[in-house]
């Protein structure tokens, strides 16, 4: 069965310390990764995706992630975090056989950065 | 507005009773996706619709839970005989299909007693 494995339920961090969310995946065929945000109070937003070329993705607010296939993994990460960074986060796959573009999502993590 | 906009944004019932959720997609997106979000069970896929084609309802967790979308547009879901299990908050997304981002609403959070 898909799957979807975020290691860190709840992660508390200063403001300025460097994050880094683990994400591991469980799929025999090719996929297109996601990481979604979800600030308090608001939906889920897109913060970055990797379909295909260099497995270092660049997305919005200063976040990447790196596919790395033999791991089956795509971790997020963030050099320096800011309080504004409180939210949850969610890894999500979608299979491209299908084509359906439906998502698979782990479990989510917590993050709370203190000012 | 240009969000995705769903409605009613909570719902409490009676176990037993029948809901319907609706979901208002981004205008022109093909592509529309339910989610339930509930502890324990993290986010889960219900159904997914894209244009004329038959829905993929792999995701439904029961023959009480179904789904329509009228006119290619707005969609709604039905969960009929509710039980305090699917109390959830229930995401409706839509896309513009193929690998185009989806968009979320702010969910429903239906509280069965």
């Amino acid at each position: 069965a898909q799957s979807v494995s975020q290691h860190n339920h709840h992660v508390i961090l200063s403001e300025a310390a460097s994050l880094e969310l683990g994400c591991n995946y469980s799929y025999g065929g090719t996929v297109n990764l996601f990481w979604y945000v979800q600030y308090p109070g608001q939906h889920l937003q897109l913060l970055l995706k990797y379909f295909s070329g260099d497995p270092l993705v660049k997305g919005i607010k200063g976040f990447e992630a790196e596919f790395i296939k033999s791991k089956f993994s795509f971790n997020l990460r963030k050099p320096s975090v800011q309080w504004s960074d409180t939210a949850e986060y969610f890894c999500a796959v979608s299979p491209i056989s299908g084509n359906t573009g439906k998502l698979i999502f782990g479990q989510g993590t917590t993050l709370q950065v203190k000012p | 507005g240009a969000g995705v906009s769903q409605s009613p944004s909570n719902k409490v019932t009676e176990k037993g009773k029948d809901v319907e959720l609706r979901c208002d997609p981004i205008s022109g997106h093909t592509a529309l996706y339910w989610y339930r979000q509930s502890l324990g069970q993290g986010l889960e896929f219900l159904i997914y619709f894209q244009g004329n084609s038959a829905p993929d309802k792999s995701g439904l967790p029961s023959d009480r839970f179904s789904a329509e979308r009228t006119g290619g547009s707005v969609s709604t879901l039905t969960i009929q005989r509710t039980q305090q299990e699917d109390s959830a908050v229930y995401l409706c997304a839509s896309s513009g299909g193929g690998r185009q981002p989806q968009h979320f609403g702010d969910g429903t959070r239906l509280s069965i007693l």
